[in-house]
C-alpha cells in the first residue's frame, strides 16, 4: 500500500541554524500538506500545496517558513534561522482530488 | 475561525463499546474526519463524513449532523490495541486543498 515517506525521522538543530525536511507524497495525489505537532499539544496545519504553488497558509507559517516542490517526488518544508519553540513533530500529508489526508511517519524537530 | 470540542479522556473495557464525541463551530464546512493517534506517531485515517448519517466501517463508525454540528465516532468490540489518541478534524469550505483543523483528541484507556 503507498504511503508518504518523511526524512529525517529525528532533526537536533541549533537555535538559528536552518533546517528542511523532506516528505515524498504519495504519488497520485495532488495536493500536499504540512502540519505540526509541539509535544503534547494538538495537530496544527502550517500550509498546503498545490499546482506547483501555495494554497492555503495559517498565521503560523510566517516568513520563517517556506515550502518547495522541487521535483517529481519531493516536498519540502524549510525553516530559517530556528527558534526553541519551533522544537515539535512536523507531519507531512497528501491528498488525492478532494479525498483524505493521508499523514507520513513525521520528523521529530529539536531545537536546542 | 474553527472550534472543535472533544472530551480529554474516556476509559472502556476490552470487548465493550464506546463513544467519543465531537462538536464543532466553523464558518464553513466541507467534511469531518476521525483519525487515530498512537503516542510518537502519525495520524492514522479512520473515517470521513461530509453528508448527515452514519459511516460504518467494520468495528468504526461515525455519525455526522450538521445541523448540530456533531459527529461521534464509535467502537465496538474494543481490544487493548484500541488504546490510542483519537482526533476529531474539520476541512472548512472551500477548494480541496484546505488544511483540516484538528481538536485536542480524546484520549482513550483500554483496561482489560
Amino acid at each position: 500500500e503507498p504511503e508518504v515517506t518523511q526524512t529525517p525521522s529525528h532533526q537536533v538543530t541549533q537555535m538559528g541554524q536552518e533546517v528542511i525536511l523532506r516528505c515524498v507524497p504519495i504519488s497520485n495525489h495532488l495536493y500536499f500538506y504540512w502540519y505540526r505537532q509541539i509535544l503534547g499539544q494538538k495537530v496544527e496545519f502550517l500550509v498546503s500545496f498545490y499546482n506547483n504553488e501555495i494554497s492555503e497558509k495559517s498565521e503560523i507559517f510566517d516568513d520563517q517558513f517556506s515550502v518547495e516542490r522541487p521535483d517529481g517526488s519531493n516536498f519540502t518544508l524549510k525553516i530559517r534561522s530556528t527558534k526553541l519553540e519551533d522544537s515539535a513533530m512536523y507531519f507531512c500529508a497528501s491528498q488525492e482530488a478532494r479525498e483524505t489526508q493521508y499523514f507520513g511517519p513525521g520528523t521529530r524537530l529539536l531545537v536546542l | 475561525g474553527q472550534n472543535i470540542d472533544q472530551p480529554t479522556e474516556m476509559t472502556a473495557t476490552e470487548g465493550a463499546i464506546v463513544q467519543i464525541n465531537c462538536t464543532y463551530q466553523t464558518s464553513g464546512f466541507n467534511g469531518l474526519f476521525w483519525y487515530q493517534q498512537h503516542a510518537g506517531e502519525a495520524p492514522t485515517f479512520l473515517s470521513y463524513n461530509v453528508l448527515d448519517g452514519l459511516e460504518e466501517k467494520g468495528r468504526f463508525s461515525s455519525f455526522l449532523s450538521r445541523s448540530k454540528g456533531y459527529s461521534y465516532l464509535l467502537l465496538k468490540e474494543l481490544q487493548m490495541k484500541d488504546s490510542a489518541s483519537y482526533l476529531c478534524a474539520v476541512r472548512d469550505s472551500g477548494g480541496g486543498a484546505d488544511g483540516l483543523t484538528f481538536g485536542k483528541g480524546t484520549h482513550l484507556i483500554i483496561q482489560p
